[in-house]
């Protein structure tokens, strides 16, 4: 099975509008943490946010929410006020256990952004 | 957060040469680095774990003898794709350990084989 699955090879959204890209996980560890990535065209991998399993609270950055629901093991990203410049692909990514660990990735989001 | 970058961000070789990824943490003692591969399209797929003064770990389904990988320094690791073939043409991307959780990565290198 796999551990990061995101269901929306693509998402448009208009300049100004809120998008949520979803990201569902498979794990059986209790203590994990899940990222969010942005690769625009360049091919650079941007840390956006993280949701640690034991946050209790959703985490926010700037624009950046993520919608993290524990029970249904989804870690959605809502995006605010979309801006052209936020077209780029999205990775939902995870890392499981206490220690650190390695990180899996989703196979990502193309999010097209129009004026 | 870390500063990262490649070295080159694009190459072109011929089939059956080795080509050197260079992968430096400008700003960080880094002990841990990581190599990924990502075809395109698709998502990032770890290839190794880069310890500083050790032998790299390598995932299951790489072979470390083409993809030889040197942690010589805090700030430098290198990835030599040894005689390349074209189906080694990927975009690599290195990435650096800052913190138990954090993550940053470089700016990637587009490989073709020709």
């Amino acid at each position: 099975a796999q551990k990061i699955t995101q269901t929306q090879p693509g998402m448009f959204v208009q300049e100004k509008e809120a998008v949520t890209l979803d990201c569902t996980y498979d794990t059986s560890d209790q203590s994990y943490g899940l990222f969010w990535y942005k690769q625009p065209s360049s091919g650079e991998m941007i840390f956006l946010i993280y949701q640690g399993s034991y946050d209790e609270q959703n985490a926010t950055e700037g624009r950046y929410s993520l919608n993290f629901q524990k029970a249904r093991k989804s870690a959605n990203l809502v995006i605010s006020a979309s801006q052209l410049g936020d077209s780029a692909m999205y990775f939902c990514a995870m890392r499981e256990g206490r220690g650190y660990s390695t990180l899996t990735f989703g196979k990502g989001t193309m999010l097209l952004v129009s004026p | 957060g870390a500063v990262v970058s490649q070295h080159p961000s694009w190459v072109i070789c011929k089939s059956g040469t080795s080509v050197k990824i260079e992968c430096r943490s400008l700003d960080f003692q880094a002990t841990t680095m990581f190599w990924y591969r990502q075809f395109p399209k698709q998502s990032l797929m770890l290839m190794a774990t880069s310890n500083e003064g050790s032998k790299a770990t390598y995932e299951q389904g790489v072979e470390k003898d083409k993809f030889l990988i040197n942690h010589a320094s805090l700030t430098l690791s290198t990835l030599t794709v040894t005689s390349a073939h074209p189906e080694d043409s990927s975009f690599y991307i290195c990435s650096v350990r800052a913190a138990l959780y954090e993550q940053y990565f470089g700016p990637g290198t587009r490989l073709t084989v020709t």
